[in-house]
C-alpha cells in the first residue's frame, strides 16, 4: 500500500539547516509527485514546494531563496533542504502524494538554541 | 499569488445539522480546489478533489460544489467524527495555496 513517512532531526539550531527525508513505499517516485507542506504550531497549513514526477522541482516564492527539493529514485527517498532557518519556521512538516491524495504522519522540527 | 478566502474561520453546529464551508478563489482555477479535514495531532486526510469528486473512502454526506469562483464543502448531517479543522487547497497554479481553514465544533 501507498506509505509516505518523514524523517529528520527534531530540533535545529536558529541559523542552522534543516534536512529531512520522506521516505516512500507503494509507488514510484518517477510516476507521482511529492509535496512537501508544513504547519506552525496552532496555525494553518501551507505549500512549501514539489518535486514533479519528472524531476523538476517549483517552489513557494516566499521560500524559495531558501529551499531546496531533490529525491534518489532508487532509494525512493525525497530530500527537503532549508537554511537559514528562524524560529518562526518550527512547525509539523509533511510530504504527501500527488496534492494530498496521501499524506505522512508528519515530523515534528523545532528551531531553537 | 492566487489568494484563497475561506469562510468562517469558526462555527458551531448540532449533531444533524446541514454545514457549509466556502472558499473564493482570487483568480480563475477551473475546478483544481480540493477539501481536506484535519483532526487534533493527525495529518490532512483529502475529502474532495476536483471540486465535486468525493475521497475514495469519504462518508457521502459530504460533497462539493462550486459556483463562479466560490467553492462550498457541505456535511449533509452533522456527524460527532466531523468535527475539525476543514481547508481548502488550489492545485491550479504554483505556487499551492491554502485557506486558513474552518474550525468545526459541536455546540
Amino acid at each position: 500500500q501507498v506509505q509516505l513517512k518523514e524523517s529528520g532531526p527534531g530540533l535545529v539550531q536558529p541559523s542552522q539547516t534543516l534536512s529531512l527525508t520522506c521516505t516512500v513505499s507503494g509507488f514510484s517516485l518517477t510516476s507521482y509527485n511529492v509535496h512537501w507542506v508544513r504547519q506552525p504550531p496552532g496555525k494553518g497549513l501551507e505549500w512549501m514546494g514539489v518535486i514533479w514526477s519528472g524531476g523538476n522541482t517549483d517552489y513557494n516564492s516566499a521560500l524559495k531563496p531558501r529551499l531546496s527539493i531533490s529525491r534518489d529514485t532508487s532509494k525512493s527517498q525525497v530530500f527537503l533542504t532549508m537554511n537559514s532557518l528562524q524560529t518562526e519556521d518550527t512547525g509539523i512538516y509533511y510530504c504527501n502524494r500527488n496534492s494530498g491524495s496521501y499524506w505522512g504522519q508528519g515530523v515534528m522540527v523545532t528551531v531553537s538554541s | 499569488d492566487i489568494q484563497m478566502t475561506q469562510s468562517p474561520s469558526s462555527m458551531s453546529a448540532s449533531l444533524g445539522d446541514r454545514v457549509t464551508i466556502t472558499c473564493r478563489a482570487s483568480q480563475d482555477i477551473g475546478n483544481y480546489l480540493s477539501w481536506f479535514q484535519q483532526k487534533p495531532g493527525k495529518s490532512p486526510r483529502r475529502m474532495i478533489y476536483g471540486a465535486t469528486n468525493l475521497a475514495a473512502g469519504v462518508p457521502s454526506r459530504f460533497s462539493g460544489s462550486r459556483s463562479g469562483s466560490d467553492y462550498s464543502l457541505t456535511i449533509s448531517s452533522l456527524e460527532s467524527e466531523d468535527m475539525a479543522i476543514y481547508y481548502c487547497l488550489q492545485s491550479i497554479q504554483y505556487p499551492y495555496t491554502f485557506g486558513a481553514g474552518t474550525k468545526l465544533e459541536l455546540k
